[in-house]
């Protein structure tokens, strides 16, 4: 089955708690990405890949690190979180004509 | 710069009644593409359509329909004869041609009141 798979799907943790959510594809599609949904705000692209070893920032991409070292994988890092990255995260790879296919979603709270 | 609005942020209708759902966008680009995905209470985002900016024809699947239409740069959603399995949060996005950002709305939650 064509998907994007996000691990984990929830997860809590507190501030300054090194912590990565890790992003895999299986439809070998090229370009990848990463958002956080906020209330009242939709979603925000945080990095996208264009492939591999090719990132660059989205709209709010302070905080957060990543990297694509694989086609189907792109994990997101949260190298020292703070309770204002707590969100609703999700991870898309895009199609061949333009759209982009989501991740489960992860819960995060950073206390 | 790229902006879709979703003015409507929440509604409630009747089952059986039908809904529109609005989205107006603005870009610079003339080539660009139109989605809306649906963000049901379990949480996943599903596509539901995309539109590119050449096209102009209105599509209909099943009970949703789209009205894309340039000249007020609108692509609104329509739900014939709701049901509750359509209570959700839809969300209409934009991109660019060649941007690789997928600017989405705020998102309108819609309830199907039984």
């Amino acid at each position: 089955e064509a998907q994007v798979t996000q691990n984990p799907r929830y997860l809590i943790t507190v501030t300054g708690k090194k912590l990565t959510v890790t992003c895999s594809q299986n439809m070998n599609h090229e370009y990848m990405s990463w958002y956080r949904q906020d209330p009242g705000l939709g979603l925000r692209q945080i990095y996208y890949s264009m492939n591999v070893e090719v990132t660059d920032k989205g709209d709010v991409p302070e905080g957060y690190k990543v990297s694509r070292k694989e086609k189907r994988n792109f994990p997101l890092i949260l190298e020292s979180p703070s309770p204002n990255q707590t969100s609703l995260y999700f991870c898309a790879s895009k199609g061949d004509y333009n759209e982009q296919f989501f991740g489960p979603g992860t819960r995060l709270t950073v206390l | 710069a790229q902006k879709v609005t979703q003015a409507q942020t929440e509604i409630s209708v009747v089952e059986k009644e039908d809904v529109t759902l609005d989205c107006v966008y603005e870009t610079r680009d003339t080539t660009y593409y139109l989605f809306w995905y649906k963000q049901p209470p379990s949480g996943e985002l599903v596509f539901l359509i995309r539109r590119n900016s050449f096209d102009e024809q209105n599509e209909i699947s099943g009970r949703y329909s789209w009205n894309f239409q340039k000249s007020t740069s609108s692509f609104n959603f329509t739900i014939t004869a709701s049901q509750v399995v359509d209570s959700a949060v839809y969300f209409c996005a934009l991109t660019d041609f060649g941007n690789e950002k997928l600017t989405f709305g705020t998102g309108t939650r819609l309830t199907i009141i039984p």
